[in-house]
């Protein structure tokens, strides 16, 4: 299996920047998407990095080292909205299956 | 109206009954998925389907089985369920067209189960 580490848990204040780091171990690696969870919900895709550098939707953007299998997910200008868990998952060739990690519960504070 | 869709939205139960969990979709993807979801576990994968006639385990099928009865429709039973089933149960579905962006799952709203 992949073994896929995030942090447990971030706080920040409104209108900050919170960064949620995602290492992940695997072979044939074929991508790598961040969702956002809000408490009781389902999961809702954000983001899919394939190719090394940063993606930039608005407020969020995420990055993705293949050679360090590792990736962030940068959420700007922090709504109270964005308090949720953040979800990475790895995807793998010819697999066809994502493999999420614990997710990281943000906290965004007035 | 949403894409993909969950029957029962709550359930509880008792040890030992059979219970089925519904999932359909409209997006017209070829991929289901049914997951549960543990707090501090993160989503774990239970059975998976590629088309109507292919039906895979995942990592945590015990104790459960499911029934591909149409392209849109995926269901999940609990043959005799015990409380440690007690979970949030989530379908997800993908599409197959041959880019690698089409592992990107789209979750329906989640089963929040309960086995007393």
């Amino acid at each position: 299996g992949q073994n896929i580490d995030q942090p447990t848990e971030m706080t920040a204040t409104e209108g900050a920047i919170v960064q949620i780091n995602c290492t992940y171990q695997t072979s044939g690696f074929n991508g790598l998407f961040w969702y956002q969870q809000h408490a009781g919900e389902a999961p809702t895709f954000l983001s899919y990095n394939v190719l090394d550098g940063l993606e930039e939707k608005g407020r969020f953007s995420s990055f993705l080292s293949r050679s360090k299998g590792y990736s962030y997910l940068l959420l700007k200008e922090l709504q109270m909205k964005d308090s949720a868990s953040y979800l990475c998952a790895v995807s793998i060739i010819n697999d066809y299956k994502l493999s999420f990690g614990a997710g990281t519960t943000v906290t965004v504070r007035a | 109206d949403a894409d993909v869709t969950q029957t029962p939205r709550n359930r509880i139960t008792k040890t030992g009954k059979r219970i089925m969990l519904e999932c359909s979709q409209t997006k017209g993807h070829d991929r289901m998925y049914w997951y549960r979801q543990d707090p501090g576990l993160g989503l774990r994968l239970i059975y998976y389907s590629f088309d109507v006639k292919d039906i895979n385990k995942g990592e945590i099928s015990d104790g459960y089985s499911v029934s591909r009865q149409a392209q849109a429709k995926f269901s999940l039973s609990l043959e005799s369920a015990i409380p440690n089933q007690t979970a949030l149960y989530f379908c997800a579905t993908s599409r197959m067209d041959g880019q690698a962006s089409t592992d990107t799952q789209y979750f329906g709203p989640g089963t929040r189960l309960t086995v007393l």
